[in-house]
This record gives C-alpha cells, structure tokens and sequence, in this order.
C-alpha cells in the first residue's frame, strides 16, 4: 500500500500545453506539500495546504496552481509550460501535530515532467 | 549562502568502508535534524531523525549533531552496494514540518 501516490510518474510534454500531476495520502496526515527537485537534487518547497487550506505558497510562478479537493489529496496544475519547468515534482504528507512525528514528510514517488 | 550546505560528491567507497556525510547550516533556529536517503528514480525516504545535539544509532547508522557548531553528520558501518543513493540533510525550527530546509544531497556509490 503507497503511503504517498502521485501520477503520472512521467510526463512528457510541448511547450505551452496544460498539465495537471495528481497526489494522494493514505496516512491521514492534515498536511501535504508539493517540491519541486532540480537537476542538481536540490528540493524546494513550492506550496503547502493544510486542511485544504493553502499555508504556504513560495515564490512559483502564478502558472502552478495547487488544488486540494480534501485533504487526502493534492493536485498540482501547470499552466502554459516552459522549458524551464522541466524537473521532477515531489508530493508530500506529514501529520500536523507538535512533537517528533509532526516534523517527518514522507515523499511521494515523484513525477518526472520533461517539457520540450 | 545558502541556510543549509552539503558537499554534493560524488562520493565512492568499497564495500565495507565506514561513510561519513556532513551538512553544514547558519540557521540557529535548527533544532529538527533529519537525514533523508533517495534512490534512482525514487522519492526521498526518511532515515534518521534527531532532535538538538547529540549522537542517534540505528543498525548501521549513526546520525551526529553538533548545535554549536551548526554540524550535522550521518556515519554509515560496513556500507553495502545496497546503500548507494543520494543522501540528503533536512533541518527545520520547532513546531512545524513546513519550513524544512534541505541540502543538496551528496550521491554514493558503495562499490562491491
């Protein structure tokens, strides 16, 4: 059973086309996030809803627009794609309570977006 | 520069050797310390887990921090091809799983 699921895996598109990566939790967890992964492995936060509500909403592009139907899931629409946008893009949960748990992310197997 | 740094390798050791992964980080506010490992073509899974200073054993791995340094390793024991990956750093302040910060990871190979 994946704790973390995200589809498509990989994702091969044109220049300027729409696409959506889907993301689900199955651990109950309040909190999901979405990271994006460089070529050079560098991951970094891109947005964070909590209770489908959006806590955290880095520096991206306004063509990246998260969506969170229920807290279980959280998907991930790029608009307009640019060369620029390729990388992999992870999904992530972790429980909202204080103490050592509550600071774990689990990772989903993440979606390799290549954009030409 | 940056809030968290790694030494991005890549590192290769033969089987057996003791590895030794560092990241260094200027935020003090650091007290949640995790070391995250990442194979080809997978997601990143959670490792080690330490809070504050201290040393943290488990099996084969022996995770290290220094506060006042603002140091963090991660020891591998008689390293096995099997954990030739890419490890990554990850620290973030109390409270909140939201502000982890990562290293860029350092990739291993443990040759046979």
């Amino acid at each position: 059973d994946t704790a973390v699921s995200q589809t498509p895996k990989y994702l091969v598109t044109q220049m300027g086309n729409d696409k959506s990566i889907k993301c689900e939790q199955n651990l109950g967890h309040d909190t999901m996030y979405w990271y994006k992964q460089d070529s050079k492995k560098f991951l970094k936060i891109m947005f964070s809803y909590n209770n489908k509500e959006l806590i955290i909403n880095e520096t991206v592009p306004n063509r990246f627009s998260p969506k969170s139907p229920d807290k279980a899931h959280l998907n991930l629409h790029i608009n307009s794609l640019e060369l620029g946008d390729s990388a992999v893009y992870f999904c992530a949960s972790s429980p909202t309570h204080r103490g050592l748990s509550g600071n774990t992310i689990y990772f989903g197997e993440g979606s390799w977006l290549t954009v030409v | 520069q940056k809030e968290v740094e790694q030494d991005p390798g890549p590192l290769s050791v033969p089987e057996g050797a003791i590895v030794s992964l560092n990241c260094t980080y200027s935020n003090s506010a650091f007290q949640y310390f995790m070391w995250y490992r990442q194979y080809s073509r997978k997601g990143p899974e959670l490792l080690m887990y330490t809070y504050s200073s201290g040393n943290k054993e488990d099996g084969r791995f022996t995770a290290q921090v220094d506060k006042s340094s603002k140091y963090i390793s991660l020891f591998i024991r008689d390293s096995q091809p099997s954990d030739s990956a890419t490890y990554l750093c990850a620290m973030n302040p109390p409270g909140s799983a939201r502000q982890l910060t990562f290293g860029s990871g350092t990739q291993l190979t443990v040759l046979p």
